[in-house]
């Protein structure tokens, strides 16, 4: 079945440290997107992608950073930097709305999520 | 800008109890309108869609009208169960914008 896989699902980190969260597609969508999630909040966007090699930064992307290198993959990296690392880690993926296709609403489909918690 | 107002929770009801969870948008040009439902511990999962005015959304159960003239999006169920307890995001496309803009979310919690 197609869909969006997120890993891991729970991680734990240290301070100081650097952790790569997972995301991976097989809708073959284009856009792909990372959102963070804290206990009582929205979705606040980190960064997407609109195509591979190509990534732009969301409302909040102090402290993260991604790759493109594949359609198909959308990892992401908590730094060091980023000084409250805990929440809920979503990534999504979709079509552009209007791409042409009959059925196409431009939704978006979400992973399951990633909890990172600092120690 | 585009912006999304949903009602805030938590939304507290009894079993078959009816719902409406209220959802307001500005968007420039005719935006497609979303309901989300997260479960706890989950992603996100689409639950209905309308994509231009006057369209109705269906799914489970639960309904929601793309009113142009109000700028709503209502989502609506006639008779909640337990296992509808969840946070609801009203969102919305506009244009060819790769973003989506989604409200804050709404909890809803349904007592047996």
């Amino acid at each position: 079945d197609g869909g969006i896989t997120q890993s891991p699902k729970y991680l734990f980190r240290k301070e100081g440290q650097n952790v790569t969260l997972s995301c991976e597609q097989n809708l073959n969508h284009d856009a792909m997107y990372w959102y963070r999630q804290d206990p009582g909040q929205g979705l606040r966007l980190i960064y997407y992608s609109q195509i591979v090699n190509d990534f732009q930064k969301g409302d909040i992307a102090e402290g993260y950073s991604v790759s493109r290198e594949k359609k198909e993959s959308f990892p992401l990296t908590v730094t060091s930097a980023q000084k409250n690392p805990t929440a809920f880690y979503l990534c999504a993926s979709s079509t552009p709305r209007g791409s042409g296709r009959a059925l196409n609403t431009g939704e978006l489909f979400f992973g399951e999520g990633s909890r990172l918690t600092v120690l | 800008g585009n912006s999304v107002t949903q009602m805030e929770g938590p939304v507290t009801l009894s079993e078959e109890a009816f719902l409406t969870i209220n959802c307001t948008y500005t968007a420039t040009g005719y935006p497609s309108l979303f309901w989300y439902v997260q479960y706890p511990g989950e992603g996100l999962q689409l639950l209905l869609k309308a994509t231009k005015a006057d369209d109705k959304g269906s799914n489970k159960g639960f309904e929601a009208t793309y009113r142009k003239e109000t700028t709503s999006f209502h989502l609506e169920k006639g008779s909640v169960q337990v296992s509808d307890s969840a946070v609801y995001f009203c969102a919305l496309r506009s244009g060819g914008s790769y973003i989506p803009t989604f409200g804050r979310g709404t909890s809803l919690i349904v007592h047996p």
